[in-house]
């Protein structure tokens, strides 16, 4: 297993802000990722977060407006970047403690972002 | 494209009786599945996945799923409810044909009354 701890867990924001989320686990892991969760909807996955190199990011999400980085294989940071309303959501970071795809996954207890 | 559907908001039960949650799954290749449980203001929590093997898979608390292939399901089901189950419950799938990418369902939300 792993624990997970996110930086911070709720802001609120104005438009056209940034702010970055912290992510930082217990342990070293291969596979880190970062979903969006819209208020009353399911998980969409922004990106994978690659150590050393840069992020796969999933359609629909670019890296100008949500920059991640990945320094080791214990820490990452998000950045929501000129926020609007829309980006009122909790981002969540979320780990696979395997090299295998056969693993689950653990997340952290996730950052609620209102941007008004 | 994998996609994963819940096909229902909301599960009512009363406290004592089984529930029943349901997901069905469409993956290009072989899948693996997962349920994870979400409390409120907290993350999400693994409770059990199938990857191989027997179809019925027990895990945290009480909870267990059936694999069935044929009607591409992973329902989620406990025999005996309990009001401190009462959380929002997220289906997942993966495909084995490579990557780590998992897609959730929509989410039910599970309501077990005393």
């Amino acid at each position: 297993s792993a624990v997970i701890s996110q930086k911070p867990s709720r802001d609120i924001c104005q438009r056209g802000t940034s702010l970055t989320i912290q992510c930082q686990v217990d342990s070293q892991v291969t596979m880190m990722f970062w979903y969006r969760q819209q208020p009353g909807q399911s998980l969409t996955l922004i990106a994978t977060a690659n150590q050393g190199s840069e992020a796969t990011y999933e359609s629909g999400f670019v890296i100008d407006k949500f920059p991640i980085s990945r320094p080791n294989l214990t820490f990452s940071t998000l950045t929501v970047s000129n926020m609007s309303p829309e980006d009122s959501s909790i981002y969540l970071c979320s780990v696979g403690t395997r090299d295998t795809n056969t693993g689950e996954l653990f997340f952290g207890e996730g950052s609620r972002l209102t941007v008004l | 494209a994998q996609s994963v559907a819940q096909p229902e908001d909301q599960v009512n039960v009363a406290e004592g009786n089984p529930l029943t949650v349901k997901c069905t799954y469409s993956v290009s290749g072989n899948p693996y599945l997962f349920w994870y449980v979400q409390y409120p203001n907290r993350g999400l929590q693994f409770l059990l996945k199938y990857i191989t093997g027997d179809n019925l898979v027990k895990g945290s608390y009480g909870f267990e799923a059936e694999f069935n292939k044929s009607q591409t399901s992973f329902h989620l089901k406990k025999p005996s409810a309990l009001v401190s189950d009462s959380a929002l419950y997220f289906c997942a799938v993966r495909d084995t044909t490579g990557g780590f990418k998992t897609i959730f369902g929509a989410g039910t939300r599970l309501f077990v009354k005393a």
